[in-house]
C-alpha cells in the first residue's frame, strides 16, 4: 500500500536560516503529492501540492519538486521566519486508482529569533 | 467562503464514556471525511461520506465508533464507549468532488478528545 516517511523532528533553526524537510514515498502509479501546515491551535492547511513528476509546487517561498526518480518530496525555504513555527506533513494520493490521502508522521519545526 | 467548522474543540470524558462530534462542511462540498491523529502521528482516516452515502468506512472501529451525515451536509462522529486509545484529535476535511487528483481537501481546526 501507500506510505510517506519524512524526517523526524523537532527540527529548531534561527530565523532566516535555510530550511529543509525531507519525504520520500511508496505508491504504484502516479501519485499526488502534498504538502500540509498545522498552526498551533490549528488546523491542517494546504501548503502546496504537485500533481506530476518535475513539477514544483509553491507557496509562501516554500517549494517541492516532484522527483518520481527518488519517489522524493522534499520541502524547502531559503530564509524562514519565526511565523513559519509549525508541524508540516507529507501527503500523497493516488496511485493504484485510490483517492486517499496518506500522510507522514509531521515534522515539527520551530524558528527562533 | 467559511471554512469547515467543528465543535466543540475540546473535551475530556471518562473511559466507557460516550461523546460526539460535529462538523459542517464548506458549502456545497460533496465529500466530507473524519480523521483520527494520534499525538506524534499523521491523521488516519476514518471514513469518507459522497453526499451522504458511505464511500470507505475501512479504518472505522465499528464496534465502537458511527457516523452519519445526515442530507449530505453536516456530519456527527459517535464514539460509544470510549477507551483510553481514542485519546486523539478528531478532523474533519471536506472536498469538492472526492475524486480526481487534484481534488483538494480542506480541514477543520479539530477536536482533542482526552480519555482518562
Amino acid at each position: 500500500g501507500n506510505s510517506v516517511t519524512q524526517m523526524e523532528g523537532p527540527v529548531t533553526l534561527s530565523e532566516e536560516a535555510f530550511l529543509t524537510i525531507n519525504c520520500t514515498y511508496t505508491a504504484t502509479g502516479y501519485p499526488s503529492l502534498f504538502w500540509y501546515v498545522q498552526y498551533p491551535g490549528e488546523g491542517l492547511q494546504l501548503l502546496l501540492k504537485a500533481t506530476k513528476a518535475d513539477d514544483k509546487g509553491s507557496n509562501k517561498g516554500f517549494e517541492a519538486t516532484y522527483r518520481k526518480e527518488t519517489t522524493s518530496f522534499h520541502l524547502e525555504k531559503g530564509s524562514v521566519q519565526v511565523s513559519d513555527s509549525a508541524v508540516y506533513f507529507c501527503a500523497l494520493k493516488g496511485g493504484a486508482g485510490s483517492y486517499q490521502l496518506t500522510f507522514g508522521k509531521g515534522t515539527k519545526l520551530s524558528v527562533i529569533p | 467562503e467559511a471554512g469547515v467548522a467543528q465543535s466543540p474543540r475540546y473535551k475530556i470524558i471518562e473511559k466507557r464514556q460516550s461523546v460526539a462530534f460535529w462538523c459542517n462542511p464548506i458549502s456545497g462540498h460533496a465529500t466530507l471525511y473524519w480523521y483520527q491523529q494520534i499525538l506524534g502521528q499523521g491523521p488516519k482516516l476514518l471514513i469518507q461520506f459522497q453526499n451522504n452515502g458511505v464511500v470507505d468506512d475501512s479504518q472505522l472501529p465499528k464496534d465502537r465508533f458511527s457516523a452519519e451525515r445526515l442530507k449530505g451536509v453536516d456530519s456527527t462522529l459517535k464514539i460509544q464507549p470510549a477507551k483510553l486509545e481514542d485519546s486523539a484529535v478528531y478532523l474533519c476535511a471536506s472536498s469538492s468532488t472526492g475524486t480526481g487528483m487534484t481534488d483538494t481537501q480542506y480541514f477543520g481546526p479539530g477536536t482533542r478528545l482526552t480519555v482518562l
